[in-house]
């Protein structure tokens, strides 16, 4: 079974903390995914990687960045947290087009 | 921009029932879909997958049905159990510059399903 794993199911930090949320996929995928999930407004691309120190924006990247020095590992950071960024946040990973994406169990972010 | 929909945002069923969810695309050229299942707390769970050269697949108690024609896609959900209650969204491929898509999706908002006992 392909096992995507996240650093950390709940945390709470302060606005201005820099954040870095870990995944972790256990398949070889080559590309890995990082989402938000809010009510209302289903899940939404914030970057995505498709090779080790590769990576391209998704649809809302501003505030984030991310890194991926190794294939089985992407991490979202967060430079400097701002309550808006508090949220559900899902890392995902897929072999290729056409493939599925497996998601991990997410990360219940809140910024105070 | 494209985007992937969904008709109802609740449905609500009894124990047995067969239940259907629908979800509206509007990109011609998404070429694969997903349905997803996620429960409360949880990642987003796969169910089952299309890809545009079918029009139905089945997998255990669940079908997709893909129209390709009116840009429609559905999940059925047979003998529906009430572990089947979630958030249900289906997805889309996305096609990038080049026509590349790594495997990029679009989700829809979600439906949500109560099965009562």
């Amino acid at each position: 079974d392909v096992k995507v794993t996240q650093s950390s199911r709940y945390l709470v930090k302060r606005t201005g903390e820099k954040v870095f949320l870990e995944c972790v996929q256990d398949m070889d995928h080559e590309n890995m995914f990082w989402y938000r999930q809010d009510p209302g407004l289903g899940l939404r691309l914030i970057y995505f990687s498709y090779d080790v120190k590769m990576k391209e924006k998704g649809d809302i990247p501003e505030g984030y960045s991310v890194s991926r020095e190794k294939k089985e590992r992407f991490s979202l950071i967060l430079e400097s947290a701002s309550t808006n960024q508090t949220s559900m946040y899902l890392c995902a990973s897929n072999v290729g087009p056409q493939e599925t994406q497996y998601f991990g169990p997410g990360t219940r972010l809140l910024v105070l | 921009g494209e985007s992937v929909g969904l008709h109802l945002p609740t449905l609500s069923v009894q124990e047995g029932d067969n239940s259907i969810i629908n979800c509206a695309y509007s990109n011609s050229a998404s070429d694969y879909f997903i349905w997803y299942k996620q429960e409360s707390g949880k990642g987003p769970q796969f169910i089952i997958d299309i890809r545009s050269n079918m029009d139905k697949r089945q997998g255990q108690r669940v079908t997709v049905l893909l129209n390709k024609t009116v840009k429609h896609l559905s999940l059925q959900i047979a003998a529906t159990q009430p572990g089947d209650s979630a958030v249900y969204f289906c997805a889309e491929n996305r096609t990038g510059a080049g026509g590349t898509s790594y495997g990029k999706l679009t989700f829809g908002q979600g439906t949500i399903l109560t099965v009562h006992p």
